[in-house]
């Protein structure tokens, strides 16, 4: 089975300091990962996916992930924070066949304080 | 591209009655959609999985006969929620995969339900 851990369920950093938010994962053969962003009552959206190639994946608004395979890990980064950015932020996983389902994490509620 | 429409965005119910939310992709061809559930604070529940044309895929612990999907056409599904009760109260979020383009999911904005 596969599952997706976030650990933390807040993380709170300063306007203009680097941000992480963690996500560790298990799946059967090769990942499509996926970081996702949900504010106040709205749907998820798109933040960026790993698929294959570059370890390193940028995506929208400056935000970063970067796949590891030997940590099963794929953490969310930006390298200034903007108080914009305070949200609830999923990671999922799902194996790379047509059939795969996603799983999501727990999420973490990310809090920029100016 | 690939824009996901909810409908209702919201949607106040009486105990007893039921609820359809339907879920659109505008501008792309859906093979599959996925219906999931979100309580506050919670991660998202993956409730069933639909491909056109055929019936739905429940997860384990999802009534079918209490949460019916259609996947009607490649751009349509709706999920309706018969004799909604207050327990039945919540976030539904739908997302759908395009054709060709298996690997990402494109979400609607979701729908919030309360039934009273």
């Amino acid at each position: 089975a596969q599952s997706v851990a976030q650990p933390e369920d807040q993380v709170n950093v300063a306007e203009g300091n680097p941000l992480t938010v963690k996500c560790t994962y298990s799946v059967s053969g090769n990942p499509y990962l996926f970081w996702y962003v949900q504010y106040p009552n709205r749907g998820l959206q798109f933040l960026l996916k790993y698929i294959t190639g570059d370890n390193l994946v940028k995506g929208s608004y400056g935000f970063e992930a970067e796949f590891n395979k030997s940590q099963t890990s794929f953490h969310l980064k930006k390298p200034s924070a903007l108080v914009s950015d305070s949200a609830l932020y999923f990671c999922a996983v799902r194996p790379n066949t047509n059939a795969g389902k996603s799983t999501f994490g727990d999420g973490t509620t990310l809090t920029v304080k100016p | 591209g690939a824009v996901v429409s909810q409908h209702p965005s919201r949607v106040i119910c009486k105990s007893g009655t039921s609820v359809k939310i339907e879920c659109r992709s505008l501008d792309f061809q859906a093979t599959t959609m996925f219906w999931y559930r979100q309580f506050p604070k919670q991660s998202l529940m993956l409730m069933a999985t639909s491909n056109e044309g055929s019936k739905a895929t429940y997860e384990q612990g999802v009534e079918k006969d209490k949460f019916l999907i259609n996947h009607a056409s490649l751009t349509l599904s709706t999920l309706t929620v018969t004799s909604a009760h207050p327990e039945d109260s919540s976030f539904y979020i739908c997302s759908a995969q395009r054709r060709g383009r298996q690997e990402t999911q494109y979400f609607g904005p979701g729908t919030r339900l309360l039934v009273l």
